[in-house]
């Protein structure tokens, strides 16, 4: 299967710093990748729909200042987590397509983001 | 939006025994997958299916598309079998993946 890497794994900062989180599709490319938040003992919910060279598109209740995304690259999308508070924290998962729009989703390993 | 419920929420088994977990969603779909979450996290690809039945090793799924349903079969289950599995839909039209809402699997030796 196609490999979705995600960087850090790991990250613990303090309150009202922000933080940045690298997705990159290593054997394919991505015009479309996905951001995922998934707090202990829940499901996956959706953030936002990363758009290579265009603006993310956010779900309901996300706020988009709060979250930044780029999508500079066809292989590369990046999260930044700005301002972060200690609710923010959580376990974040992109994800990005290979094929056409209803192609297999890899997932990344996911970064667990700890905001003291 | 569309609802994607999986059954049962929680799950325990003796190791070799099998098992059926279920994924039931809304609306119609053009995409389907399973995934086995890790304890670390990670999410395992298991199963790309939209439609119809395949088959990997001891796991195997079906998917009922005009009836909204997924199975996923397990059997003779191993430790290494436990964690979360989950099940997620593309809605025809979207490209996003709306995730189900997981089944725990622990696996007792």
């Amino acid at each position: 299967g196609a490999v979705v890497s995600q960087h850090p794994s790991r990250v613990i900062c303090k309150s009202g710093t922000s933080v940045k989180i690298e997705c990159r599709s290593l054997d394919f490319q991505a015009t479309t990748m996905f951001w995922y938040r998934q707090f202990p003992k829940q499901s996956l919910m959706l953030m936002a729909t990363s758009n290579e060279g265009s603006k993310a598109t956010y779900e309901q209740g996300v706020e988009k200042d709060k979250f930044l995304i780029n999508h500079a690259s066809l292989t590369l999308s990046t999260l930044t987590v700005t301002s972060a508070h200690p609710e923010d924290s959580s376990f974040y998962i992109c994800s990005a397509r290979q094929g056409g729009s209803a192609g297999e989703l890899f997932f990344g390993e996911g970064s667990r983001l700890t905001v003291l | 939006g569309i609802q994607v419920e999986q059954s049962p929420p929680d799950l325990i088994l003796q190791e070799g025994a099998n098992s059926t977990l279920r994924c039931n969603f809304s609306d119609s779909v053009n995409n389907l997958q399973w995934f086995h979450q890790n304890p670390w996290g990670q999410l395992i690809n298991l199963f790309y299916i939209p439609s119809g039945t395949k088959q990997n090793g001891r796991l195997s799924a079906t998917t009922v598309a005009t009836e909204r349903y997924s199975l996923l079969y397990i059997s003779s289950s191993q430790t290494t079998d436990s964690g979360v599995y989950f099940c997620a839909v593309g809605v025809t039209g979207f490209q996003k993946l709306v995730f189900g809402t997981g089944t725990r699997l622990l696996v007792s030796p």
